[in-house]
C-alpha cells in the first residue's frame, strides 16, 4: 500500500460524458502527479501540481484539465469523452518539487462506451 | 524532443541474472528512474540515477551514463515475482520537470 488513494476504482461511462477522477497523495506529500495508461501508448505524463499549484503540463488533451486543493487532494477532470479515452489513470505523489521517488495510487480504470 | 527506448520483452530464467536497457535522448536531462508494473497493477519506484555510475539496492541496481545517454536495470537471483513490466522514466529540467516514460519491457520469468 503506498498511501496514495484514488476513487473511483472503476468507471464506466458513455461517449460524450464528463468524469471526475479522485486522488489522496500521502500524508506530507505536497506534489500530485496525473498520468494515463492505455495499452497502446504506454505511461502517459499529463500534469504535475505542486501544493496547490500546476508545475508541468504533459500530453493532457483540453478537454482534460486537473486541480489540486488546499488539503492536497487532486482532481482530474475529463469531458466530453471519447472511447480512446479508456486507459487506466494513475495519481502519484512526492515529498518534493522535484519527484525523485513518486508513489503510485492503484489506479481508476476508465471505460468510456 | 524527447526518446526512450528499451526493449519490449525479455525472457530468463529463475535464478539468473538479467539486464535491461534503456537509451535516451532528452533535453535538460534531470534524472533517470526505473519502475515495476505488475500487469494491473500501479507501478512502483525501484531506482533514481542522477549521476553517472552504478547504484545498488539489494537484488536490484541501476547504473546511469549520462554521455551515452544509456542506463541499465540489473536484476539478479531472479525470482517468478520479477516477472512484470519494467518502465524507464526520464526527467526533464525544462517545463518544472516534466516526466518522459519509455513504453517498458515486459520480462518473463521462467522456472
Amino acid at each position: 500500500d503506498s498511501g496514495v488513494t484514488q476513487t473511483p476504482k472503476h468507471l464506466i461511462t458513455a461517449t460524450g460524458q464528463r468524469v471526475t477522477l479522485r486522488c489522496s497523495p500521502r500524508s506530507g506529500d505536497l506534489s500530485v502527479y496525473w498520468y494515463q495508461q492505455s495499452l497502446d501508448q504506454g505511461l502517459q505524463f499529463l500534469i504535475h501540481y505542486y501544493n496547490g499549484e500546476e508545475r508541468a503540463k504533459g500530453n493532457i488533451l483540453e478537454r482534460f484539465s486537473a486541480q489540486q486543493f488546499p488539503d492536497l487532494h487532486s482532481e482530474l477532470n475529463l469531458s466530453s469523452l471519447e472511447l480512446g479515452d479508456s486507459a487506466l489513470y494513475f495519481c502519484a505523489s512526492s515529498g518534493t518539487s522535484g519527484g525523485e521517488t513518486q508513489y503510485f495510487g492503484p489506479g481508476t480504470r476508465l471505460l468510456v462506451l | 524532443g524527447q526518446n526512450i527506448d528499451q526493449p519490449t520483452e525479455m525472457t530468463a530464467t529463475e535464478g539468473a541474472i538479467v539486464q535491461i536497457n534503456c537509451t535516451y535522448q532528452t533535453s535538460g536531462f534531470n534524472g533517470l528512474f526505473w519502475y515495476q508494473q505488475h500487469a494491473g497493477e500501479a507501478p512502483t519506484f525501484l531506482s533514481y540515477n542522477v549521476l553517472d555510475g552504478l547504484e545498488e539496492k539489494g537484488r536490484f541496481s541501476s547504473f546511469l551514463s549520462r554521455s551515452k545517454g544509456y542506463s541499465y536495470l540489473l536484476l539478479k537471483e531472479l525470482q517468478m515475482k520479477d516477472s512484470a513490466s519494467y518502465l524507464c522514466a526520464v526527467r526533464s529540467i525544462y517545463n518544472f520537470n516534466k516526466f518522459y516514460f519509455g513504453s517498458g519491457t515486459k520480462l518473463n520469468v521462467k522456472p
